[in-house]
Parts: structure tokens; C-alpha cells; sequence
């Protein structure tokens, strides 16, 4: 089977600049994930969809971040405006069920300069 | 709410020599537990789950992890590492409703010859 796509791999903006990140998850997976991974550190929950709901999204900035999954297949997950702490690799995963193991992709690593 | 702590940040260990990854979590509700794993330049991998029955959990390359109800933990072990294990793995914990995965900091696992 496919793996999760993300792209793209590598980007580098300014601060106070946008970005969007996307994903698309392994075929019939209800459950999606983004996750952001500082580096030295375990990844860190954003938000995670159920079909195409918000199931929860109590760690995500929402004065700058948002994200959305259209449809219930795609993601996008967007930063607006960006700043100097986000400089992370964000990680996109998806799951058969809620309880069942998550499935990475390979992440977008961020540099806001 | 839920926690996971990694006892260590780095684990140096020699081939052929027994290694135990140390790994606790708190939680208020029954939990699901994993350990993932991310080779040099690769996406996070599951390594092994426990859901439900037996407490103590295999991996195809050699690694167990026994869930330990009384003393919130979910230790890794092999009995004999390999070069190849060179690694970060991560212990995550998610409840039963299937709710937010929460990751470890993560340990750095490096098999010296």
C-alpha cells in the first residue's frame, strides 16, 4: 500500500511570512494526524481529524495556525504568520481506526529564518 | 491528562550487549501503548503495540516490552542488540477511546562495535 504523502520536504521562509503543508493519507484511513517535532524532542500533537471533524485540537495555536481536511481525505495544514519557534518538522500520520497504530510520513522540515 | 516520560535521552551500548529503554506514563484512564521507531534519515515506524491480553508484547526483530499496570511502565528490551538498531525510538500512549496520541521525548539508542 502507499504511504503518506507530505510535501513539500524542505522550506525555509521569514518570519511574519505564510506557509501550507499538505497531506494525503494512506487510502481509507478515518484518522489523521498532524504533529510537530522540535528538534530533541518527541513529536507533539496539533490536531487530529476523525473523517473529515476536528476530534481535537487543544495544543494547536490557533492565532496562527489552522488546518483543514477536506472531504475527509486530504490535509492542510497552514501557519500565518509564521515565527521563529515554528522552525520544526511537521509530521503527518494516518490511522485505520482511532485505536489503531499511527502510519508516518516522511514530514516537512520547517526554517523560519 | 496524559504523560510519558523517557528515563534516558542516550543509551550507548556495545553489539551483542543486552539494552532496556525506559519508559513510564501517567494517565487517569486505561491506556493503549507503543513503541516507534526512527532510523537514520527515516520516517517514525511502529515497533510494537499493546492493546489488550498479554502483557508482554513482541517485535519481528527482537525487542519486547512488557506493560507493568502497578508501576505505569513500558520498558523496551532486546537481549542482543545489532549495529542496525542504531536508532531514536519513542513510547507513546494513547487511551482506549482513542483519543491523542502523546509521544516521548525520545531515546537515542547507539550500538557501538
Amino acid at each position: 500500500e502507499a504511504g503518506v504523502a507530505q510535501s513539500p520536504r524542505y522550506k525555509i521562509i521569514e518570519k511574519r511570512q505564510s506557509v501550507a503543508f499538505w497531506c494525503n493519507p494512506i487510502s481509507g484511513h478515518a484518522t489523521l494526524y498532524w504533529y510537530q517535532q522540535i528538534l530533541g524532542q518527541g513529536p507533539k500533537l496539533l490536531i487530529q481529524f476523525q473523517n473529515n471533524g476536528v476530534v481535537d485540537d487543544s495544543q494547536l495555536p490557533k492565532d496562527r495556525f489552522s488546518a483543514e481536511r477536506l472531504k475527509g481525505v486530504d490535509s492542510t495544514l497552514k501557519i500565518q504568520p509564521a515565527k521563529l519557534e515554528d522552525s520544526a518538522v511537521y509530521l503527518c500520520a494516518s490511522s485505520l481506526r482511532r485505536d489503531s497504530p499511527l502510519h508516518f510520513g516522511n514530514g516537512t522540515r520547517l526554517t523560519v529564518t | 491528562a496524559q504523560s510519558v516520560t523517557q528515563l534516558d535521552s542516550q543509551v550507548p551500548v556495545f553489539e551483542e550487549a543486552p539494552v532496556e529503554l525506559r519508559c513510564n506514563y501517567s494517565s487517569s484512564v486505561s491506556v493503549y501503548l507503543f513503541w516507534y521507531v526512527q532510523y537514520p534519515n527515516q520516517g517514525l515506524q511502529l515497533l510494537l503495540k499493546y492493546l489488550s491480553g498479554s502483557t508482554l508484547v513482541e517485535s519481528i526483530n527482537g525487542f519486547e516490552a512488557e506493560f507493568n499496570k502497578s508501576q505505569t511502565s513500558f520498558h523496551l528490551r532486546k537481549p542482543s542488540v545489532h549495529i542496525s538498531d542504531t536508532a531514536e525510538y519513542f513510547c507513546a500512549v494513547s487511551h482506549t477511546g482513542g483519543f491523542k496520541t502523546i509521544f516521548g521525548a525520545g531515546t537515542r539508542l547507539f550500538v557501538k562495535a
